[in-house]
């Protein structure tokens, strides 16, 4: 049972698009939505994430918009630049004393020059 | 570049083999949990280990183990390996196990099964 779902699978943009990347969720028990980037031979790395109780964050070109009724969270990318271009993964994950986030199926974003 | 390490970059095995997979922790952290990542999926969570005991389990067979040492290294053992466990393993320490903005993945041992 896939309770993240990510698309698009893949998206192509050229420099300066504005890349949107969308999930949905299941469970209403999640209380922390984060995005990560993940770079070829690297692991992921925390991007910017989310708490319910706002529906909306700006991290220098990285906004999420969130909407708690539709169980639903968006990461755009401004100003797309062609060091963009990598995998991004969203997750969420339950309260509780272990971190333990679900993470998406990712998202394939190139960016053109 | 995360202070997490991990060790060997690249490995090839045939099935019904066992690997061992080690994880040094960032600096100051005592927690390391090991994640499964696919050909094109996100990071599967397999388990926790926070200061040497087992701190949650994912959806993982008893034949994925593992060990955290007093140093707060870590290891993941896989026996019988099957094909499917070809996959890139991820370890991400952290200062405390239930801290989000602050775990860190290393940069994952690529597995392949033949």
């Amino acid at each position: 049972q896939q309770q993240v779902k990510q698309s698009p699978q893949s998206l192509i943009v050229q420099k300066g698009g504005i890349p949107i990347i969308n999930c949905a969720y299941e469970n209403t028990a999640f209380d922390y939505f984060p995005w990560y980037q993940q770079f070829p031979g690297k692991g992921p790395a925390l991007l910017i994430a989310i708490r319910p109780d706002v529906s909306e964050k700006k991290e220098g070109r990285f906004t999420i918009s969130f909407n708690k009724s539709a169980k639903q969270f968006s990461l755009h990318i401004m100003d797309s630049q062609p060091g963009d271009s990598a995998t991004y993964f969203c997750a969420a994950s339950n309260p509780g004393g272990s971190y333990i986030p679900t993470f998406g199926r990712g998202t394939s974003l190139i960016v053109h020059p | 570049e995360t202070g997490v390490t991990q060790s060997p970059t690249h490995l090839i095995k045939t099935r019904g083999q066992q690997v061992t997979l080690r994880c040094s922790s960032q600096s100051g952290h005592n927690t390391v949990s090991w994640y499964q990542q696919a050909l094109g999926q996100g990071p599967q969570f397999i388990f926790q280990y926070y200061r040497e005991e087992e701190n949650g389990r994912g959806n993982f067979p008893p034949r994925f183990s593992g060990l955290q040492f007093p140093n707060y290294s870590s290891e993941l053992n896989v026996n019988a390996l099957e094909l499917d466990d070809s996959a890139l393993y991820l370890c991400a320490s952290s200062h405390l196990a239930g801290e989000r903005e602050t775990q860190y993945f290393g940069p994952g041992t690529r597995l392949l099964v033949l």
